[in-house]
């Protein structure tokens, strides 16, 4: 299987707890991007890395939160002292680089990391 | 405030006839638009996109169409089957040619159920 895989698919942990979430990437993608989907809602963006650069960041991505790409290949996320409101689905993304110009880039988005804050 | 609006929380169709979701948005900086299918318990899976150059984007069963005066697009699926029972998520970017702003804004969702 060659698309953006996530470990783990489900998580639970109890408050106050830190957590970390890996995403593989679709290999050959430089961008990397990470969102967080809650019932009812669209996907939100969190932040986002060209190659090991972290280049966007959403005021969604509070200072519990952080996120890296140290060889620009995989990624992970962390999230510390973490609280009830959340749990969410975490979603990882890539796109390959800027194609050309009058081109976009598409988003291919893994399975998510379901996380649950007892 | 939404930028990315799907109205329709819900729409239920019959197999073999046409589904149309519906999209508006507020942003007129957004220049690149895509739809996502997504079935519980997995990430969205892309669908069509489209770029503010085109006003209409074709691909099999799918077409999506831009409307940019009136901030609207629209994905039309015919013939509509079981298996494209899913929420659909509409989406929208700032692509500023030349260089990617990275994020994707999504609108809540579309719950399309293709009756048998």
């Amino acid at each position: 299987d060659t698309g953006v895989s996530q470990d783990p698919r489900h998580k639970i942990t109890k408050r106050g707890q830190n957590v970390t979430f890996r995403c593989d990437p679709i290999s050959e993608h430089n961008r990397l991007y990470w969102y967080r989907q809650t019932l009812g809602q669209g996907p939100e963006f969190l932040t986002y890395f060209q190659n090991e650069a972290q280049l966007e960041k959403s005021r969604l991505l509070s200072d519990r939160f952080s996120a890296e790409r140290p060889k620009g290949s995989f990624s992970t996320l962390e999230i510390q002292r973490t609280e009830q409101g959340d749990s969410a689905m975490y979603l990882c993304a890539s796109s390959p680089t800027y194609p050309g110009q009058g081109e976009a880039d598409t988003q291919y988005f893994g399975p998510g990391t379901r996380l649950t804050v007892l | 405030d939404q930028q990315v609006k799907q109205n329709s929380p819900s729409l239920s169709v019959q197999e073999g006839r046409i589904s149309i979701l519906n999209c508006d948005y507020t942003n007129s900086m957004f220049d690149y638009f895509l739809w996502y299918k997504k079935y519980p318990a997995e990430g969205p899976t892309f669908l069509i996109s489209i770029s503010s150059i085109k006003d209409k984007n074709e691909d099999g069963r799918f077409t999506v169409f831009l409307n940019k005066s009136a901030k609207h697009l629209s994905l039309h699926i015919v013939p509509s089957q079981p298996g494209d029972s899913a929420v659909y998520f509409c989406a929208a970017s700032n692509m500023n040619y030349g260089g990617s702003q990275g994020n994707l804004i999504f609108g809540k969702g579309t719950k399309l159920s293709v009756k048998p």
